[in-house]
């Protein structure tokens, strides 16, 4: 199974500050399509996930422009620009390259 | 889109359950589907998935042989046939569209249900 390991697992930031949350595959994500399928998933609290942003780095329907994603090969990043009060949750990697689907540990984001 | 998950409930170890979860708002024919769970404060867990047209199934290894997953495109719903609960298996239950016919990541969640194991 691909483990998918984040860090950090808890994020203080001050409001309109930016965040970075990293990502770290045990095998590469690339599959044999070409494509790499790393997905961001936000969970804000009493809530169910949302997709974020898929393939590394494309912004899913209604995701504001602060977050954006980057990465290659089995390294990752998440960042959002500038924190704002409703990014508050919990955020998680997910791969689809392969079976079993699996996801990052979870990055708990709090404001300072 | 809506994918409204049902079903859910308290279910003593060793015992059986059966989850629904409704859609609408897009072609549920032409789409793969999952569940996931989330032990209760814990993280994510993926579960199973199937095609769109039900011809292939994945698990996690964690309920292979337990869980069967099923689709009737007819009726718009995708079901999670449980059996032999554990408690371990206390969890909010979600389905979730995948973004395509296949394997793909999951673009579309509902709310969940609570499926509480428990003598």
């Amino acid at each position: 199974d691909i483990v998918m390991t984040q860090t950090p697992l808890s994020s203080p930031v001050t409001l309109g500050q930016p965040a970075s949350i990293s990502c770290r595959s045990s095998q590469s994500l690339v599959h044999s399509d070409g494509n790499t399928y790393l997905s961001w998933l936000q969970q804000r609290p009493g809530q169910p996930p949302r997709l974020l942003i898929y393939k590394i780095s494309n912004r899913f329907s209604g995701v504001p422009d602060r977050f954006s994603g980057s990465g290659a090969g089995t390294d990752f990043t998440l960042k959002i620009s500038r924190v704002e009060a409703e990014d508050v949750g919990v955020y998680y990697c997910m791969q689809v390259t392969q079976f079993p689907i699996t996801f990052g540990q979870g990055t708990r984001l709090e404001i300072k | 889109v809506q994918l409204v998950e049902s079903g859910g409930g308290v279910v003593q170890p060793g015992g059986s359950l059966r989850l629904s979860c409704i859609v609408s708002g897009f072609t549920f024919r032409d789409y793969g589907m999952h569940w996931v769970r989330q032990a209760p404060g814990k993280g994510l867990e993926w579960l199973t998935f199937i095609r769109y047209d039900g011809s292939s199934e994945n698990y996690a290894a964690s309920v292979k042989g337990r869980f069967t997953i099923s689709r009737d495109n007819s009726k718009n719903t995708l079901y999670l046939q449980m059996s032999s609960l554990r408690p371990e298996d206390t969890a909010v239950y979600y389905c979730a569209k995948s973004c395509s016919i296949g394997s793909c990541y999951p673009d579309y969640w509902g709310q969940g249900t609570l499926v509480t194991v428990s003598s």
